[in-house]
């Protein structure tokens, strides 16, 4: 079974609006880390953000936060005020208890226009 | 800020060549990691290494060797290079578990062809 899903292949917005991305995913153990990440056409991964399992708080970096539903084990990317330069590939990864090892969803390419 | 350098941004090697795919990192990491990204695929790991001399399989290491004779220095090695092998490499490292916010750092990825 997938342990992480990002449905949405490909995904298009109109610059200055928001954007959801969504990302679900699968585990059993409580203690967990989320993360985001961007990949722009020039190849490199660049962290977004991270929610942690026990954390009470939605996590929020700048124009990025994170939508995070542990009960529907959900984990949507919220880009607000979307700029030409969010044009890009994302995604979601999960790491699982006391592992370092990271699990990757297969990505949503994000498409912003004029 | 924390940097990771593959040795090259585009490789082209011939089927059956033995490849070596090089990546430094300069932050003291424990860990460092192999990632191969395909289409539709998202990053799958191929190796991991947590300490020097020591590593461990990931999803999909048929194929792939790796080295770690230096704490800052992780390699890839395709023993012989198959066309299936044409993919975009990208290596990682951080922090050994312990600061469970800190992510994986990587580098610009590695395009490799094989013809």
């Amino acid at each position: 079974a997938q342990k992480i899903t990002q449905t949405q292949p490909g995904m298009f917005v109109q610059e200055k609006e928001a954007v959801t991305l969504d990302c679900t995913y699968d585990t059993s153990d409580p203690s967990y880390g989320l993360f985001w990440y961007k990949q722009p056409s020039s190849g490199e991964m660049i962290f977004l953000i991270y929610q942690g399992s026990y954390d009470q708080q939605n996590a929020t970096e700048g124009r990025y936060s994170l939508n995070f539903q542990k009960a529907r084990k959900s984990a949507n990317l919220v880009i607000s005020a979307s700029q030409l330069g969010d044009s890009a590939m994302y995604f979601c990864a999960m790491r699982e208890g006391d592992t370092d090892k990271l699990i990757f969803g297969t990505g949503t390419r994000l498409q912003v226009f004029p | 800020d924390v940097k990771v350098t593959q040795s090259s941004r585009y490789l082209v090697k011939r089927t059956g060549e033995k490849v070596f795919l090089e990546c430094v990192q300069d932050m003291d990491h424990e860990n460092m990691f192999w990632y191969r990204q395909d289409p539709g695929l998202g990053l799958r790991l191929i190796y991991f290494s947590y300490d020097v001399k020591m590593k461990e399989k990931g999803d999909i290491p048929e194929g792939y060797s790796v080295s770690r004779e230096k704490k800052e220095r992780f390699s890839l090695i395709l023993e012989s290079a198959s066309t299936n092998q044409t993919s975009m490499y990208l290596c990682a490292s951080s922090p050994r578990q312990g600061a469970n916010n800190q992510p994986q750092h990587f580098g610009d990825g590695t395009r490799l062809s094989i013809l």
